[in-house]
């Protein structure tokens, strides 16, 4: 079973742009958690999608909006980037169920600058 | 808000000799613990879980033991091998109307030959 896939990798954007990240949850994971990861911060969550529905939320800005799809893949979006939004965007897609367990993809790495 | 604690920063271990990783939390309401993995340059991985009615769980050289009372808990490793070095993620989960995953800041261990 092929995991968790993020695109880009890497993106360099300047300040004042928007920036859209792609997440592909390992087939028949219908839950998708979005993560940033900042040096010291630890994963800091963002939302939670479930069947195409945000079912939970971290404390961020409205600058930073997601959605998922039909067939469960999600995108995030970052709009009027920041300086202090260079960081690691993890994405992870879990089983309902059990532990919850998540299964995260590579990330994508953004610098603003 | 930090609901899940790693407070040390960073860990330092002789190949063949007990890792012991430290974790603290505050919200009585998670019922599922985990640790995950992170090498540079790749999203965590998961270890292993301990559901929150249980006080200790084993795979292999990963013993994770969870005292609720403390509301602590540690994952062991034995033996260390120089390939356990990477950076250590406690995770706490609950729910709230969907699964919502805290994570702490991670510990990085260092394991040495």
């Amino acid at each position: 079973k092929a995991g968790v896939t993020q695109t880009p990798r890497y993106l360099i954007k300047t300040r004042g742009q928007q920036v859209t990240l792609s997440c592909s949850p390992i087939s028949g994971h219908r839950s998708v958690s979005w993560y940033q990861q900042t040096p010291g911060q630890g994963l800091q969550f963002l939302f939670e999608y479930f069947s195409e529905t945000q079912r939970n939320k971290g404390n961020f800005p409205g600058r930073f909006s997601g959605r998922q799809f039909s067939n469960s893949r999600s995108e995030m979006n970052v709009s009027t980037l920041e300086l202090g939004d260079s960081a690691l965007y993890l994405c992870a897609s879990s089983l309902e169920g059990g532990s919850g367990t998540q299964y995260f993809g590579p990330g994508t790495r953004l610098l603003v600058l | 808000d930090q609901q899940v604690k790693q407070n040390s920063p960073s860990l330092s271990v002789q190949e063949g000799r007990i890792s012991i990783l430290n974790c603290d939390y505050t919200n009585s309401m998670f019922d599922y613990f985990l640790w995950y993995k992170k090498y540079p340059a790749e999203g965590p991985t998961f270890l292993i879980s301990i559901s929150s009615i249980k006080d200790k769980n084993e795979d292999g050289r990963f013993t994770v033991f969870l005292n609720k009372s403390a509301k602590h808990l540690s994952l062991h490793i034995v033996p260390s091998q120089p390939g356990d070095s990477a950076v250590y993620f406690c995770a706490a989960r609950f729910y709230t109307g969907g699964f919502k995953t805290i994570f702490g800041a991670g510990t990085r261990l260092f394991v040495k030959a």
